[in-house]
């Protein structure tokens, strides 16, 4: 299973648009590259996904460089209520009865 | 995506005592999977519950201390037994969605355990 690194903790203001990196230098071949966020007393909430190059829905980016080894996701226009603990998973579906390993997460901060 | 009801949302428990959390899905799923999360920490992977078989624990999980029973594709159960302090930790369930390619890996809520 990948390795994820992420920054411990960010800091940002209401507005600003934030990108969080992940490094997964060892990332296989079928390995999906997975973004969650976490509030207090609450389960991970399923951000973005992708496998390669850019994705792009209703609250986030996702962006995959062609060696895969790294993602950045990219919040923009962050608010306060964007404050929260935010986890890199890189991994496949059918592979290792599924299961992903979370890494030890990116805390951001939104300031007024 | 699936929707997750998780049951107790809480609950503070003796030492010496067991506790069995609830897992429900609104769909039938393939994988399910329980993780517990310390205190101001990441989370970490305690089993698979596989349908119909045992369950599939990682190191330093042994099945004595958390049994798993998941009798159909919509249900499991994780009983944390014989508690200490230590014990003391969010429980989460999490199912691989149906559009896993579109939603990833679904959380319930949690549960938070205390134990006395």
């Amino acid at each position: 299973l990948a390795k994820t690194t992420q920054p411990i903790s960010m800091d940002s203001y209401e507005g600003q648009e934030v990108n969080i990196t992940c490094s997964h230098n060892n990332i296989a071949t079928n390995d999906y590259i997975t973004w969650y966020q976490q509030f207090p007393s609450q389960g991970p909430r399923f951000i973005i996904q992708g496998y390669k190059t850019k994705v792009t829905n209703e609250v986030a980016s996702l962006f995959i460089p062609a060696d895969r080894k790294s993602s950045t996701l990219s919040l923009p226009r962050v608010s306060l209520s964007d404050t929260a603990v935010y986890y890199c998973l890189v991994g496949a579906y059918n592979t290792n009865a599924g299961k992903s390993t979370f890494g030890d997460g990116t805390t951001l901060t939104v300031k007024p | 995506s699936a929707v997750i009801s998780q049951k107790p949302s809480r609950d503070i428990c003796q030492r010496g005592t067991s506790l069995t959390i609830q897992c429900q899905v609104d769909s039938q799923v393939t994988m399910m999977f329980w993780y517990r999360q310390q205190p101001g920490q990441s989370l970490t992977l305690i089993a698979t519950a596989n349908q119909g078989s045992e369950a599939t624990y990682e190191s330093g999980f042994v099945i004595d201390k958390f049994p798993i029973s998941r009798p159909n594709l919509t249900f499991s159960t994780l009983t944390v037994s014989n508690m200490s302090p230590e014990d003391s930790s969010i429980y989460l369930c999490s199912v691989a969605d149906r559009m896993w390619e579109d939603y990833g890996y679904t959380f319930g809520s949690g549960t938070r355990l205390t134990v006395v």
